[in-house]
């Protein structure tokens, strides 16, 4: 059974860069979306990007595009997110998941939280 | 970006009761159209997709249905684990986008 964990620092001071790993574990990354969404505390959903690790194709959320960037490392089962010149607005919990092609996210990692400090 | 309309924000409904929970796109997104469901503390979880379909493993009594604009989540008869938050994808074109969400408390 596929397996998601992200890790990452907790805290970050605002205008610094956010960065996270998912690792994924008991299947391998290829051949699937991975997308990266974040929930703020009490709030929604909001889908930041993914990456489709067969082609290296990329698909960011316009209102982030500037500041993120998407990884992917097949070697090790990794996929990595980094967001710049992080805010307060930038606190959340930090999901990675993995996605089908018109499915949607079917494996969901547990979530890590970031706070953006100031 | 396609914006989802969740309705109602907020269920209040007994075990055994059926509930539907509306979700509406501002323009046409076929089927293109999942729903996940959410408990504190836990990542959320991929109920249906492409709008009918029943990912493996959730039970019968989750059902969808609707395309284009217009799609409904329902539940035949709430049990103690179906209090949660409910939303709704859109993956017909980017950026993806959910709804806001519907709690479901019990009543």
């Amino acid at each position: 059974q596929v397996q998601l964990q992200e890790s990452g620092p907790g805290l970050v001071k605002a205008s610094e860069t956010l960065s996270l790993t998912c690792s994924v574990s008991g299947g391998s990354i290829s051949n699937y979306y991975w997308s990266w969404i974040r929930q703020p505390a009490g709030k929604g959903l909001e889908w930041i990007g993914r990456i489709y690790t067969t082609s290296g194709e990329k698909n960011y959320n316009p209102s982030l595009m500037s500041r993120v960037t998407m990884s992917v490392d097949t070697s090790k089962n990794q996929v990595s997110l980094r967001l710049s010149s992080v805010t307060a607005a930038d606190t959340a919990v930090y999901y990675c998941a993995r996605g089908i092609q018109g499915v949607g996210n079917d494996c969901w990692g547990q979530g890590t939280l970031v706070t953006v400090s100031s | 970006d396609i914006q989802l309309t969740q309705s109602p924000s907020f269920l209040s409904a007994s075990v055994g009761d059926r509930v539907t929970i509306s979700c509406r796109a501002s323009q046409g997104i076929t089927s293109y159209l999942s729903w996940y469901q959410q408990k504190p503390g836990r990542a959320p979880k991929l109920l249906i997709y492409t709008a009918s379909t029943l990912q493996s493993g959730v039970p019968s009594r989750f059902s969808g249905s609707g395309s284009g604009t217009e799609f409904t989540l329902t539940i035949s008869s709430l049990q103690p684990e179906d209090f949660a938050t409910y939303y709704c994808q859109q993956l017909y074109t980017y950026p993806i986008t959910f709804g806001l969400g519907t709690r479901l408390e019990i009543k």
